[in-house]
């Protein structure tokens, strides 16, 4: 079994500043991907960024990017230059398997002040 | 380009009843998935199948039953609702290897 898991429920950021959520992940396979989704109040998920585990270099999009560690089966997110729309719930997210079944963590809210 | 569709949006109805969530895709994704989210729980997975007449069940299938006749359909029936189905439901879909993509969820209340 494979768990997710987010240990920060809530966050505070000011706008223009840098943010990073922990997650951290457990599994017995070698072969996963993970996932960080932004869900707004609107409660649409949005996909923020993928890392598969087999890539040593570390996922970037845009104000985006995450710290892979693999050995410490960590996966952080950084957003760089925080705005007002960041305002969100993230959850971690991890695959394993052909199935690509999703395991979530619980979320973190993040707030964002002016 | 529609993407994945969820209807209804919004639904109340009474213990003992049953009801259909109905969830369409429109990129001809092999694979879909029904999660349900809950304060404190993240999204949880009930089923999920890899293709037309291929259905599995995922962490909490109780009191659910689904079906797939058409790849870009998936609907999700509770037989006899609960109110500990009340829920913020989501439909997801992905090729094998790729990204889900998900539906912009059914919130249900079972009074």
């Amino acid at each position: 079994a494979q768990t997710v898991t987010q240990s920060q429920p809530e966050m505070s950021v000011q706008e223009a500043e840098t943010v990073t959520l922990s997650c951290t992940y457990d599994t017995s396979e070698s072969d996963y991907y993970l996932f960080w989704y932004k869900q707004p109040p609107s409660r649409q998920m949005i996909l923020v960024i993928r890392q598969e585990a087999y890539k040593q270099q570390n996922a970037t999009e845009n104000r985006f990017s995450v710290n892979f560690q693999k050995a410490a089966k960590s996966f952080s997110l950084k957003i760089s230059d925080s705005q007002l729309g960041d305002a969100a719930m993230y959850f971690c997210a991890l695959k394993t398997g052909t199935a690509s079944k999703l395991t979530f963590g619980t979320g973190t809210r993040l707030q964002v002040t002016l | 380009d529609a993407g994945i569709t969820q209807s209804p949006r919004y639904k109340i109805t009474e213990t003992g009843r049953q009801v259909t969530l109905m969830c369409h895709q429109t990129w001809s994704h092999s694979y879909m998935f029904w999660y349900r989210q809950d304060l404190g729980h993240g999204l949880r997975l009930i089923y999920y199948s890899a293709a037309a007449d291929i259905t599995d069940k995922g962490e909490v299938p109780d009191g659910y039953v689904v079906s797939r006749s058409k790849t870009e359909n998936f609907p999700l029936t509770l037989e006899s609702a609960t109110r500990s189905q009340t829920s913020v439901y989501f439909c997801a879909s992905s090729v094998l290897e790729e990204t889900q993509y998900f539906g912009p969820g059914t919130r249900l209340l079972v009074l």
